[in-house]
């Protein structure tokens, strides 16, 4: 079964420190997410990606935060200087169709990012 | 704008017995979905329901059944014939149609099943 699947599983990291991580989607998606979730807490919307673009984002993700599609595969979330409270899991995920429709969204393994 | 509400943070439920965990939304999308997930303490999050807002019947997906009431805006998840592996903490969470399909998620409900 076809699954997302996310690169490194855990990370740690000094504050200040750029990090990268990294998700290859289901193959034949189309829309790619980047969800947070603090330890303890709720799942939060990052950003949303289509046609290789941002489509929607939120208020979390700031000038530190950006996406990239590199090679048609890979899909990164990179924060250019991290701070201890990106300390958090960083899921990927992503989904077959846009708007209407049902469409779920597959969620990847998550990555575990500890900032210290 | 959207949003979910959860208000069991814990449930307990012995083995075998069936158990309905409560969601409660609020859109002014008419079109629109709702999801369930479970997340192990592995951290992993797992599709288990969909409910799209124009469907005429409750979902259901083995021992998962959605109880969905669209006027009193409930999305109620129920499990039945609990299993000691159905311990984990379950996230209600909806995708207005409109716009680029992100989900926004409730708090969670951690659900123990006891032998």
């Amino acid at each position: 079964e076809p699954e997302v699947t996310q690169t490194p599983s855990h990370q740690v990291t000094q504050m200040g420190q750029e990090v990268i991580l990294r998700c290859v989607p289901i193959s034949n998606h189309l829309y790619f997410y980047w969800y947070r979730q603090i330890l303890g807490q709720k799942v939060e919307f990052l950003v949303s990606f289509y046609n290789n673009e941002i489509s929607e984002k939120s208020e979390i993700f700031d000038d530190q935060f950006s996406v990239e599609r590199p090679d048609g595969s890979n899909f990164t979330l990179k924060i250019r200087s991290t701070k201890l409270e990106d300390s958090a899991m960083y899921f990927c995920a992503s989904s077959e169709i846009g708007a209407g429709g049902r469409s779920e969204a597959f969620f990847g393994q998550g990555t575990r990012l500890t900032v210290v | 704008a959207q949003k979910i509400t959860q208000t069991q943070p814990g449930m307990f439920v012995q083995e075998k017995e069936a158990v309905t965990l409560d969601c409660t939304y609020d859109t002014s999308d008419p079109s629109y979905g709702l999801f369930w997930y479970k997340q192990p303490s592995s951290g992993e999050m797992i599709f288990l329901i969909y409910q799209g807002s124009y469907d005429q019947q409750n979902a259901t997906e083995g021992r998962y059944s959605l109880n969905f009431q669209k006027a009193r805006k409930s999305a109620n998840l129920v499990i039945s014939a609990s299993q000691l592996g159905d311990s984990a903490m379950y996230f209600c969470a909806m995708r207005e149609d409109t716009g680029f399909q992100k989900l926004v998620f409730g708090t969670g409900t951690r659900l123990l099943v006891s032998p």
